[in-house]
């Protein structure tokens, strides 16, 4: 079946301006998850949905960055007033929730650059 | 609380080399223990994985051994080639929640 996938692939925006970033989990999988690569670095964790809500929203970094998912389905991730630090791949990963056995599934990835 | 520590990187073999990356691990309860990969220009892709202690993952040649006394996944592999070249992450999942904590990652480079 069809995997994780990411849209846009690659965005370039300019600073200030505010951007969205899509992910079609698995279907099935109801725990999606958002983490933010930046270059040469590792995996950090950004924030996860159990079903259509989020328990953990820790690793958001600034009020700038929210997320939604409807459905049980597709997530957006929303920057807003980006920065250049911004700039990173922003990866999004989906599991079935039940079974710790259960590992995430990754898409490819969108490549955001902040000009 | 839960958290993955694994060797720093960059880590540079010579092909037919044996490879070690040491990944350790702090965790409540029982983990399943993971171990991914991302290839240049690529997206993050399991390699292994292990869900009790004692059991063993493997793939593509790669082995990892599920430690509980040591609170070890290491990731090891007899003969590495050029293709494995990537970088590794070691993760867990504990046995309650949906969370995932990964390590940084070490990059590894093997020459011909």
């Amino acid at each position: 079946g069809a995997g994780v996938s990411q849209s846009p692939s690659n965005k370039v925006t300019e600073k200030g301006k505010d951007v969205e970033l899509r992910c079609d989990p698995i279907s099935g999988h109801t725990a999606l998850y958002w983490y933010r690569q930046r270059l040469g670095q590792g995996l950090e964790f950004l924030i996860y949905f159990q079903g259509n809500s989020a328990p953990d929203k820790s690793g958001l970094p600034s009020d700038r960055f929210s997320a939604e998912r409807t459905g049980e389905s597709v997530s957006t991730l929303t920057i807003q007033r980006t920065q250049q630090e911004d700039s990173a791949v922003y990866l999004c990963a989906s599991s079935l929730a039940w079974g710790p056995s259960n590992e995430q599934f990754f898409g490819p990835g969108t490549r955001l650059t902040v000009l | 609380g839960n958290s993955v520590t694994q060797m720093e990187g960059p880590v540079t073999l010579s092909e037919e080399a044996f490879l070690t990356i040491n990944c350790t691990y702090t965790a409540t309860g029982y983990p399943s223990l993971f171990w991914y990969v991302q290839y240049p220009g690529e997206g993050l892709q399991l390699l292994l994985k292990a869900t009790k202690a004692d059991d063993k993952g493997s793939n593509k040649g790669f082995e990892a051994t599920y430690r509980k006394e040591t609170t070890s996944f290491h990731l090891e592999k007899g003969s590495v080639q050029v293709s494995d070249s990537a970088v590794y992450f070691c993760a867990l999942r504990p046995n309650t929640g949906n969370q995932f904590y990964f390590g940084t990652g070490t990059s590894l480079t093997v020459i011909p």
